[in-house]
């Protein structure tokens, strides 16, 4: 069981340039979230996701997009890649979140340099 | 809105004891409680559901006060292995926006 898959696990991007982090989860969970990370401090929700086809903007949203075209998979796309996005980018999922464990990816580093 | 978590930082001996407080300003239907380990995602300690629900795992445990929008999780005989950051976590009432608190960075010495 694979549970929460993140690709890729490292990455440097140059400044200005475009990527896109990729989240995949097997246990059918309606509810799916990306989180950053900066260096020493807590998780930042970025964008989540309520089912295919519905996304919203979480707290710090300004610089990526998502989109949700399936259950299993919610990608996070970083446009003009700014050193501000230097961080660890958790993807996370749950069946449900207010009674249920919230399931997290491996994560993602990233640096813009 | 982001759960304001105290202490920020606590460093025990093994053996000793350690509270850490998550204070929400706004309504709490549950709380859960993770932990992580530098360079690791975090991992999953217990959810409290209802208010002045009491949990256990281990030398673990935690309380849930709904009146109050605090939850405290409780470390007895701390290990080594209890270091890391805590954070609690909650969703925002009314909308599906899952959110963590602002941590607590826990080192126990031998």
């Amino acid at each position: 069981n694979a549970g929460v898959t993140q690709t890729p696990k490292f990455r440097i991007l140059k400044i200005g340039q475009s990527m896109t982090l990729q989240c995949t989860q097997d246990m059918n969970h309606n509810y799916m979230y990306w989180y950053r990370q900066d260096p020493g401090m807590g998780l930042k929700l970025i964008y989540y996701s309520v089912g295919a086809g519905i996304t919203d903007k979480g707290e710090v949203p300004n610089g990526y997009n998502v989109s949700r075209s399936t259950t299993e998979d919610f990608p996070l796309r970083l446009e003009l890649a700014a050193p501000s996005q230097t961080s660890v980018y958790f993807c996370a999922s749950s069946f449900q979140p207010s009674v249920n464990t919230i399931y997290f990816g491996e994560g993602s580093w990233l640096t813009v340099v | 809105q982001q759960p304001v978590q105290s202490p920020q930082a606590v460093i025990l001996r093994e053996g000793e004891d350690a509270v850490i407080n998550c204070s929400s300003s706004k309504a709490l239907y549950s709380v859960h409680w993770y932990r992580q380990k530098h360079g690791e995602a975090p991992v999953f300690l217990m959810i409290l559901l209802k208010g002045g629900e009491q949990k256990g795992h281990d030398k673990i445990s935690a309380s849930f006060n709904e009146k109050k929008q605090q939850s405290s999780l409780y470390l007895t005989a701390s290990q080594l292995s209890y270091s890391g950051t805590y954070f609690c976590g909650t969703e925002i009432a009314g909308t599906y926006k899952y959110i963590f608190g602002t941590g607590t960075r826990l080192k126990v010495l031998a």
